[in-house]
């Protein structure tokens, strides 16, 4: 089975553009979460989408939305980009919301210049 | 809340040494608890859980952790590291299946031969 891809693998933007970052769960997972990893403030929960549906939101600016379409795959999009949102961010899929074993994806590296 | 504490940003072992991970936790309920590992340029990959049950609990690679309620921990071990542990550690947190991990700053584990 085909693990969760996470496109683009790199990608760098100017400060006050957007940029969307694509996700495709694990075949049959129906819960995509997304984190952001940073140095200064570690892994931090963004929001969670479980059929096509946010389920739970973390705590971070209007500016980072996302959304799932009804195969489950996932779009972030970050707009009016700021230097500090530079970072790795991670997807993670999971079968469903029981005992919440989720399977990350290689990330996506984020540089705002 | 809750919040996960991982003790020691920085942990040196030589190899064939037992390897230790300190991890505290916060919560107001039970929790559920994980321990994931993060290779460079990677995503991050699930060592072991914690949900219900067993207090010992075995993952891959040969690693297990204890949940221990009376002090709110959930130490990673190894008996004997291999020059292939070396990498980043973190141990997170959830109060329910289905919702965000709550992660630690993480542990850098270097393993000298």
């Amino acid at each position: 089975k085909a693990g969760v891809t996470q496109t683009p693998r790199y990608l760098i933007k100017t400060r006050g553009q957007q940029v969307t970052l694509s996700c495709s769960p694990i075949s049959g997972h129906r819960s995509v979460s997304w984190y952001q990893q940073t140095p200064g403030q570690g892994l931090q929960f963004l929001f969670e989408y479980f059929s096509e549906t946010q389920r739970n939101k973390g705590n971070f600016p209007g500016r980072f939305s996302g959304r799932q379409f009804s195969n489950s795959r996932s779009e972030m999009n970050v707009s009016t980009l700021e230097l500090g949102d530079s970072a790795l961010y991670l997807c993670a899929s999971s079968l469903d919301n029981t005992y919440y074993e989720q399977y990350f994806g290689p990330g996506t590296r984020l540089t705002v210049t | 809340a809750q919040s996960v504490t991982q003790l020691g940003s920085h942990v040196s072992v030589s190899e064939g040494a037992l390897v230790l991970l300190r991890c505290n936790y916060s919560s107001s309920v039970p929790p559920y608890l994980f321990w994931y590992v993060q290779y460079p340029n990677q995503g991050l990959q699930l060592l072991l859980k914690y949900t219900t049950g067993a207090t010992l609990v075995k993952g891959i690679n040969g690693f297990e952790a204890e949940f221990k309620k009376s002090e709110t921990s959930f130490h990673l071990t190894k008996p004997s590291a291999h020059m292939s542990d070396a990498a980043e550690y973190f141990c997170a947190v959830s109060e329910n299946s289905g919702y965000a991990l709550n992660f630690g700053k993480g542990t850098s584990l270097l393993v000298t031969p």
